[in-house]
């Protein structure tokens, strides 16, 4: 079964690079890697995506490394409007395409 | 351009009470989502669509049900709420998720409480 897992919660000071790492437990060969950011009382969104190697776009850059066992989201300088939970979920591809949350990585940055 | 809208976005119900929960997405998405949210944790699934007039379970379907008569519409059912269900309901919709992983797109929620 498709899997992610991530560590529950980060703290950062503003400014600061952080780093966040997903394991991604059975990824199967045709899955993209994505990363979404949700903010209190809101739906998540979408951050970035990749497949292979390294993306980078204007929030975030994401680095894979070649067996695709984990993913990376950096996210450079961050403010506090960052304050957020992060999620990495899995593509669950049996009986249908379904995409699966875990409970995410709660990122509390400080002044 | 509207996205996903959810309606209602509160309701408050006395158990066993029966509620509708509408998803309306104006992008021609062929999948959509039932997610529901409860404090301090992740997004769990509750049921989901590939197109119009199916559905499928997804990892906590008992006490709700779903339909999809029209692709832009997913209705999420309760036949007769449970406190445990005092939740907050996220629908989502995407393209297709063949090759590259299909972007889901959220509603803003919709927070029931049942007494």
């Amino acid at each position: 079964l498709a899997k992610t897992t991530q560590p529950i919660s980060m703290d950062s000071y503003e400014g600061q690079e952080v780093n966040i790492t997903c394991s991604h437990n059975n990824i199967a060969t045709n899955d993209y890697i994505t990363w979404y950011q949700q903010f209190p009382s809101q739906g998540p969104r979408f951050i970035i995506q990749g497949y292979k190697t390294k993306v980078t776009n204007e929030v975030a850059s994401l680095f894979i490394p070649a067996d695709r066992k984990s993913s990376t989201l950096s996210l450079p300088r961050v403010s506090l409007s960052d304050t957020a939970v992060y999620y990495c979920p899995a593509e669950a591809n049996t009986g249908g395409f379904k995409t699966i949350f875990g409970a995410g990585t709660r990122l509390f940055v400080k002044a | 351009n509207a996205g996903v809208t959810q309606t209602p976005k509160f309701r408050v119900l006395k158990t066993g009470q029966s509620m509708t929960l509408l998803c309306a997405q104006d992008m021609n998405h062929e999948y959509m989502y039932w997610y529901r949210q409860d404090p301090g944790m992740g997004l769990r699934l509750i049921h989901y669509s590939v197109g119009e007039g199916t559905t499928a379970k997804g990892e906590v379907p008992d006490g709700y049900n779903v339909s999809r008569l029209k692709k832009q519409n997913f209705l999420l059912g309760l036949e007769s709420a449970a406190p445990s269900q005092t939740s907050v309901y996220f629908c989502a919709s995407s393209l297709p998720q063949t090759g590259p992983t299909g972007e889901l797109f959220f509603g803003e929620g919709s927070r029931l409480t049942v007494l």
